[in-house]
């Protein structure tokens, strides 16, 4: 069936660090891949999303990359901030569906 | 312009109960979704609507149902609640154009608790 497969699940990195964050999912009918933070007790938000009609998309300090042959895709985070720290989850759909596959979360700590 | 609206924010019932939760999305987003967050089980999907008909459901059993009414307000209903039922319950809305899949806005759930 449809899976996506998060990786970390936890990650700490020091203060300007940069953090990535790895994804691969399951359905090649996949498109559409959105990245969302949720920082504790509060809902998730979307940061950044990449169609697969493309390798690479950034903004500000967050990039993500595809590799549509190997099905994975990654969030990067550079100069990593204290606010930064959430927990990111990747997602996978299909154009034209709002089903979407979310991986199961990577908690990041941005150590002072 | 006003996010997703999920009513109410807490609830505690008793196992065999039902219990329905509202969502308001945001004006002029006609695709509401419906999720269901648990520490274990992450995100998973329950069903999105579009146009008050159900496009797509997820592998949930029949106990979980909604619908959406004609201004986009969409309700989900979960009948005979099993301890395992709690859980952070999100809506979310999209503009949907028909041809890409615009980002989710998720609202702030419903934290039900079963007992």
């Amino acid at each position: 069936g449809e899976n996506v497969e998060q990786h970390p699940s936890t990650l700490s990195v020091q203060e300007g660090d940069s953090a990535v964050i790895k994804c691969t999912y399951s359905d090649s009918a996949s498109n559409y891949f959105p990245w969302y933070k949720q920082e504790l007790g509060k809902r998730p938000q979307l940061i950044i999303d990449i169609r697969s009609n493309v390798g690479e998309k950034k903004d500000q300090r967050i990039a993500v990359t595809l590799n549509k042959t190997a099905k994975h895709f990654s969030l990067h985070i550079t100069e990593t901030q204290p606010e930064d720290s959430a927990v990111y989850f990747c997602a996978a759909a299909t154009s034209g569906t709002y089903k979407y596959i979310f991986g199961t979360g990577t908690r990041l700590k941005v150590l002072a | 312009k006003a996010g997703v609206t999920q009513t109410p924010r807490y609830l505690i019932k008793t196992r065999g109960q039902q219990v329905t939760l509202s969502c308001s999305p945001i004006s002029g987003h006609r695709s509401v979704s419906w999720y269901q967050q648990t520490p274990g089980q992450g995100l998973q999907f329950l069903f999105e609507y579009f146009s008050e008909t159900q496009r797509n459901k997820g592998n949930f059993p029949g106990r979980f149902s909604g619908r959406q009414f004609s201004n986009s307000r969409s309700e989900m209903n979960v009948s005979t609640l099993e301890l395992g039922d709690s859980a952070l319950y999100l809506c979310a809305s999209s503009s949907d154009t028909g041809q890409h899949n615009y980002g989710y806005t998720f609202g702030s759930g419903t934290r039900l608790t079963v007992v």
